[in-house]
Parts: structure tokens; sequence; C-alpha cells
């Protein structure tokens, strides 16, 4: 049974900061990963999508890695600006398992100015 | 293009009635998923449709149902209500070509409450 986790649960960084937030999967027979923000009381916002043949993907201050073999990804962000304060939330598709996303718990990120 | 539309945006129900949530996908988009988002169980998946057929179903009791018009619009029933379907409902849409499943993108939510 997939599972998906995110550590930290939470991080507080300063404005201006780089960082890096962690999604690992037990299972690596995965057919694409999504990186997603979740505003307090809001839908998702899709950020990244990554195929599984891909092993990065780029968009603005995010960049997101995946390694299918060690069943992680990361999502970088660069230069964080207090905008960016929301909770990340990673998911996996299995292969054959169209629509159905298994998500992470997510990181709860304060962007502190 | 609009995005992922549903209606209503905020409901309260009692224990025991029944409730319909309604989902229109991104024009052109044939999947839609639901999901389940409490506090304590995160997100979880509840079912998904693709052409009118439902496709996937996640782990969730009989009284939560779904269905898919030509349209590709979507609705959700959930019958019996129980204090613990307190949730937020999201629905999603996916655009899938030549059978490749692309990135799924979400509408704002049904915040259900049930006394």
């Amino acid at each position: 049974k997939q599972e998906v986790t995110q550590i930290p649960a939470a991080l507080s960084v300063p404005e201006g900061e780089n960082l890096v937030l962690n999604c690992s999967f037990t299972d690596s027979a995965i057919y694409n990963l999504q990186w997603f923000r979740q505003d307090p009381g809001k839908g998702l916002t899709s950020l990244l999508l990554i195929q599984s043949s891909q092993r990065e993907q780029t968009s603005g201050r995010l960049n997101a890695s995946l390694d299918k073999s060690s069943g992680r990804s990361t999502l970088y962000i660069a230069a964080s600006q207090p905008g960016d304060s929301a909770t990340y939330l990673c998911a996996v598709i299995n292969g054959g398992s169209q629509g159905n996303l298994i998500f992470g718990k997510g990181t709860k990120l304060s962007v502190k100015p | 293009k609009a995005g992922v539309t549903q209606t209503p945006r905020y409901l309260i129900k009692t224990r025991g009635q029944q409730v319909t949530l309604s989902c229109s996908p991104i024009s052109g988009h044939r999947s839609v998923s639901w999901y389940q988002q409490t506090p304590g169980q995160g997100l979880q998946f509840l079912f998904e449709y693709f052409s009118e057929t439902q496709r996937n179903k996640g782990n969730f009791p009989g009284r939560f149902s779904g269905r898919q018009f030509s349209n590709s619009r979507s609705e959700m029933n959930v019958s019996t209500l129980e204090l613990g379907d307190s949730a937020l409902y999201l629905c999603a849409s996916s655009l899938e070509l030549a059978g490749v499943y692309n990135e799924q993108f979400f509408g704002p939510g049904t915040r259900l409450t049930v006394l």
C-alpha cells in the first residue's frame, strides 16, 4: 500500500532564505508526482507535476526533483517570501490508478518578514 | 479558461440527512476526482470518473456515491449523514489525452458541517 510522508510537518524561516521540503513514498511504481500548496480554508493550487520518467521540473523560484529508485522528491524554494506561507502537499499517482492522488500530510511553511 | 467550480461552497446539515455536491471541471477535462479533507485524516480519495464511468474508488462506505454527466460535470452524494462526514470536499479535474494522465486542478471545495 502506497504511503507518502512529508518531513518536517512545520517549518519557519526568515524571508529571503532558500529552503527544501521533503517527500518520500514507499512504492516506487508511481505514474507521476505532484506538488501543491494550500492556503487556509482554500482549495489546492498545483505547483509542479513530475512524470515518472522525469528527474526534475522548474517553475519560477520553485524546483522539484524526483528520485523514483529511492522513493524521494524534494521541493526547493528559492529566496522565500512571506507570500509563500502556506501548507505544501506532495501527492503521487500509482500506475493504473488514474485520478487517485495519494497525499502526504503536508509541510506547513511560515516565512517571517 | 475558467477553473474548476464547486457548488455550494458551504453546507450545514443534520445527522441522517443526505447531501449532493456539484463539480464543474475545466472545459475539455473528462476526468473528475473527489477527495475528502479532514484535520485528522488529511486528504483521502473518494472516487474518480472518466467519460461517465467510475474508474477508481477509494475506501469509503457505500453512503458515498457519485456520478458524471455527459458534459463531464460531476455530483457526489452522501446519504444518512454522520458527524464524522464533516469535512472539506474537494473536486479535481484532469486532461487525459492518448492515455497520458496529466496534472489535477482543484476547485475551492465545499465545506460540509454535520450537526
